[in-house]
């Protein structure tokens, strides 16, 4: 089975500081990866998504960015952050378009 | 646009009762819909996952049902445990995953 690599586990950042979130996934090849982000009091908001290696599509509009260097290797990035980039952020993966989606354990972003 | 709404969106009850957690869904023109648990801090654990060829899927005292015609599903939970304590979220998988804001369940000893 897959299991689901995030790190680090917490982060506190400075407004106007760069990010990298690192996700990596064990047990399949050629899978579809997913960052979320689950800000308090709300539901997962789907931020991007990729199919194979440097395919990204965008879910919404804002300062993060996302990359995929390698087959099971997904980076979430920001140039500066923003108070309201603040949340949890989690990473998925699946291997096909109807097979169960398994979480990492998520990072949590604290941007003062 | 798809939308999951969960009902309730808190739930208390003494251990050993069954209980149902409630999930909607506005497209069912879906692949499949999956439950999942989220305790605090943690990320989301998958519980069942029911094709949208299926009606129901079961794993211990879990049973999840799905009827597309009317876009909902039902997690049942049965004699229930403090351990069960937690956030139950259910996805609705049209391509993209639509998450439901989640049911906040608290067992009570």
């Amino acid at each position: 089975s897959q299991t689901i690599h995030q790190w680090p586990a917490t982060l506190v950042q400075p407004v106007g500081s760069p990010l990298s979130l690192e996700c990596t996934v064990e047990g399949t090849s050629n899978p579809n990866l997913y960052w979320y982000r689950q800000a308090a009091g709300r539901g997962l908001q789907l931020l991007f998504y990729s199919v194979g290696i440097g395919q990204i599509s965008s879910e919404v509009p804002q300062n993060l960015s996302a990359s995929r260097p390698q087959d099971r290797q997904f980076i979430l990035s920001s140039k500066k952050l923003l108070l309201s980039d603040s949340g949890f952020y989690l990473c998925a993966s699946r291997t096909e378009m109807d097979s169960p989606l398994h979480f990492g354990n998520g990072t949590r972003l604290t941007v003062t | 646009k798809q939308e999951v709404t969960q009902i309730p969106a808190a739930l208390s009850v003494p251990e050993g009762e069954n209980l149902v957690l409630n999930c909607s869904f506005t497209d069912s023109a879906i692949y499949n819909l999956q439950w999942f648990r989220q305790d605090p801090g943690k990320g989301l654990t998958s519980l069942l996952l029911i094709q949208s060829s299926q009606r129901e899927q079961t794993s211990g005292r879990l049973n999840a049902s799905l009827d597309k015609s009317s876009g909902r599903s039902t997690l049942y939970i049965a004699a229930s445990q403090p351990g069960d304590s937690a956030t139950y979220l259910c996805a609705s998988n049209t391509g993209k995953l639509i998450f439901g804001q989640g049911t906040t369940l608290q067992v009570k000893p």
